[in-house]
């Protein structure tokens, strides 16, 4: 069975700070997905990026970051020089399978609150 | 850029009612879903519904739930008779032919009383 793993509920920066959530999956598929969205105090869930197994190529945009480690079951994800506008709840999810329509596993989320 | 909708925004509902939330998918998508998230913990998995019929759903989608697409824009959630539980925010999601990325409606907040 897939599951998703957020250790980290809450986290606090000050403004500037580079800040890392973590997030560990664990799934029998040979191929799957990962996913970060955010989820700004307004509700809504926000993609931010996909990964699948087959690329551990790890990527930037702009001031975010994420560290895929197939060794690890890791997906991070990294804010650099942190804004107050960062301050949401942010999911990692997990779908399997090779066919889309897969239904989305996601962790508990982590808190980020950023102050200035 | 087209985008998911969700209506109502806010549903408060008393205990035993059925309701209705609406959903309308992005035009082209073929994969829909329904997730909940209940105050302050983690979004679930609902179910999936692909080719007019079923094709996942999870064990918190017992037989209170149902979904249709009425016709060819809109996708619904029914709760039959609702219970404090249900309370929840309640995401629509769509997904294209080929594509693992699910793209969320803002939600609908139902409140059960």
């Amino acid at each position: 069975a897939q599951k998703v793993t957020q250790a980290q509920t809450e986290i606090s920066v000050v403004e500037k700070e580079d800040v890392t959530l973590d997030c560990v999956y664990e799934t029998r598929d040979t191929t799957y997905y990962l996913f970060w969205y955010k989820q700004p105090p307004s509700g809504e869930l926000v993609f931010l990026i996909r990964r699948n197994s087959f690329d551990e190529q790890n990527e930037i945009s702009g001031r975010y970051s994420w560290n895929f480690q197939k060794s690890t079951s890791s997906f991070n994800f990294t804010i650099t020089a942190s804004q107050v506008v960062d301050s949401a709840v942010y999911f990692c999810a997990l779908s399997e399978g090779e066919t889309s329509g897969s239904r989305l596993t996601f962790g508990e989320g982590t808190q980020l609150t950023v102050n200035p | 850029e087209p985008e998911v909708t969700q209506t109502p925004s806010h549903q408060v509902t008393q205990m035993g009612q059925e309701v209705i939330l609406r959903c309308v998918p992005i035009s082209n998508h073929l994969y829909f879903y329904w997730y909940r998230q209940i105050l302050g913990q983690k979004v679930e998995f609902l179910v999936s519904f692909y080719n007019n019929e079923i094709s996942e759903k999870s064990e918190i989608f017992d037989d209170q739930f149902s979904v249709e697409r009425p016709d060819g824009s809109n996708f619904t959630l029914k709760i039959r008779s609702t219970k404090l539980e249900d309370s929840a925010m309640y995401f629509c999601a769509s997904s294209y032919q080929g594509s693992f990325e699910q793209y969320f409606g803002p939600g609908t907040r139902l409140t059960v009383t």
